[in-house]
């Protein structure tokens, strides 16, 4: 089945415990990107990569990094996450520029 | 800065209900709008949209698409309760294809 997994679906955690949230996606897409949702806000981009080895900042990328080794794969780091990082995440994939971008089931994540 | 502008906010309706949701949106450099529909989890895709005026349709859900006026509508017919869900318009623009979306449009069906 053609999907994209994020890993973990949940997590609770405290202020400044490094973190790295998983994306994996089985379509051999070029596009992968994460966004946050919060209420009122949204769904904002993060970060992006558009092949890999080629990753770049989105609307807000303080705090966060991403790292793209092999396709299929595009993980979320938090180095030192503090509260107000505390959302639902979201990585998406897609063919390519001007495509469509297909969602993971999104990872709700709290810090304390 | 890209704006993506959808109404209204919130709505009610009944089953059998048509209903029309609007998006609009000034961006620099387009190159497409999307519809999903986000129901407690994960946008699901429903359209993408490029050109002017082609409409794009699958069951009972409908889309089209005006570049000189800047907006998209998303039209559903004859409504379910299962329709009932937060529905999503992005738009797609520049070389990095970034997707900036609208604050959604809450659908409630009442049977």
């Amino acid at each position: 089945e053609a999907q994209v997994t994020q890993n973990p679906r949940y997590l609770i955690t405290v202020t400044g415990k490094k973190l790295t949230v998983t994306c994996s996606q089985n379509m051999n897409h070029e596009y992968m990107s994460w966004y946050r949702q919060d209420p009122g806000l949204g769904l904002r981009q993060i970060y992006y990569s558009m092949n890999v080895e080629v990753t770049d900042k989105g609307d807000v990328p303080e705090g966060y990094k991403v790292s793209r080794k092999e396709k299929r794969n595009f993980p979320l780091i938090l180095e030192s996450p503090s509260p107000n990082q505390t959302s639902l995440y979201f990585c998406a994939s897609g063919p390519g520029q001007g495509y469509a971008q297909y969602f993971g089931p999104g990872t709700r994540l709290t810090v304390t | 800065e890209d704006k993506v502008v959808q109404s209204p906010l919130s709505l009610v309706v009944h089953e059998g209900d048509t209903v029309t949701l609007n998006c609009s949106y000034e961006v620099t450099n387009f190159r497409s709008l999307l519809w999903y529909k986000q129901e407690k989890k994960a946008p699901t895709f429903l359209f993408m949209l490029t050109s002017s005026g082609i409409e794009k349709k699958s069951g009972r859900l409908s889309s089209i698409l005006d570049k000189k006026e800047l907006f998209s509508i998303l039209n559903i017919t004859a409504t379910q309760t299962g329709d009932s869900a937060v529905y999503l318009c992005a738009v797609c623009t520049g070389a990095n294809s970034k997707l900036t979306f609208g604050k959604g449009i809450t659908l409630s069906v009442r049977p």
